[in-house]
């Protein structure tokens, strides 16, 4: 089944302990991006990635890195998380070389509570 | 930066039409829609190119003016199953989106 996993589904965590939460997609999409979601905000872009060679900053990337090492894994890294981080996290994948003008295909969300 | 959606919510009976724009202060290259129900993931209605080009659903239709960079989503005879949060999303560059508040959309019987 061509889909986007995300892992763990739900996390709750303290201050400053290092986490990683990972993405990974089985439909060899060149687009990988990462989202958060928040009350009335919408979905904020963190990171994005074109393909395996380029990776850029979206709109909140301060707090958060991430790694683009082969094509289907764009995990996201959380070095020391603060709670201003605890929200609902998505990762999105799309067949586009050229930026998202196809449909993304969105994981199943991962809820990150940090205390 | 990121675009304004309106109306913030809206309450449907089923057979009802419904429209929720989206606007831009900046010029779009493309604009995109996704519908969220509670507790899952967002999934794609809608992809609107510059030039007219659309790509999307069938039931659900869409429109993209790109002097005034705004979008519109038609909604005709709203069923239940149409309930839930509506997301545009606006690129700019060609390399990411920027999405909106979102539209909460309930549809009664």
């Amino acid at each position: 089944e061509a889909q986007v996993t995300q892992n763990p589904r739900y996390l709750i965590t303290v201050t400053g302990k290092k986490l990683t939460v990972t993405c990974s997609q089985n439909m060899n999409h060149e687009y990988m991006s990462w989202y958060r979601q928040d009350p009335g905000l919408g979905l904020r872009q963190i990171y994005y990635s074109m393909n395996v060679e380029v990776t850029d900053k979206g709109d909140v990337p301060e707090g958060y890195k991430v790694s683009r090492k082969e094509k289907r894994n764009f995990p996201l890294i959380l070095e020391s998380p603060s709670p201003n981080q605890t929200s609902l996290y998505f990762c999105a994948s799309s067949p586009g070389t050229s930026g998202p003008f196809n449909e993304q295909f969105f994981g199943p969300g991962t809820r990150l509570t940090v205390l | 930066q990121q675009p304004v959606q309106s109306p913030q919510a809206v309450i449907l009976r089923e057979g009802e039409d419904a429209v929720i724009n989206c606007s831009s202060s900046k010029a779009l290259y493309s604009v995109h829609w996704y519908r969220q129900k509670h507790g899952e993931a967002p999934v794609f209605l809608m992809i609107l190119l510059k030039g007219g080009e659309q790509k999307g659903h069938e039931k659900i239709s869409a429109s993209f003016n790109e002097k005034k960079q705004q979008s519109s989503l038609y909604l005709t005879a709203s069923q239940l199953s149409y309930s839930g949060t509506y997301f545009c999303g606006t690129d700019l560059y060609g390399n990411k989106l920027v999405f909106g508040a979102g539209t909460i959309l309930r549809v009664k019987s």
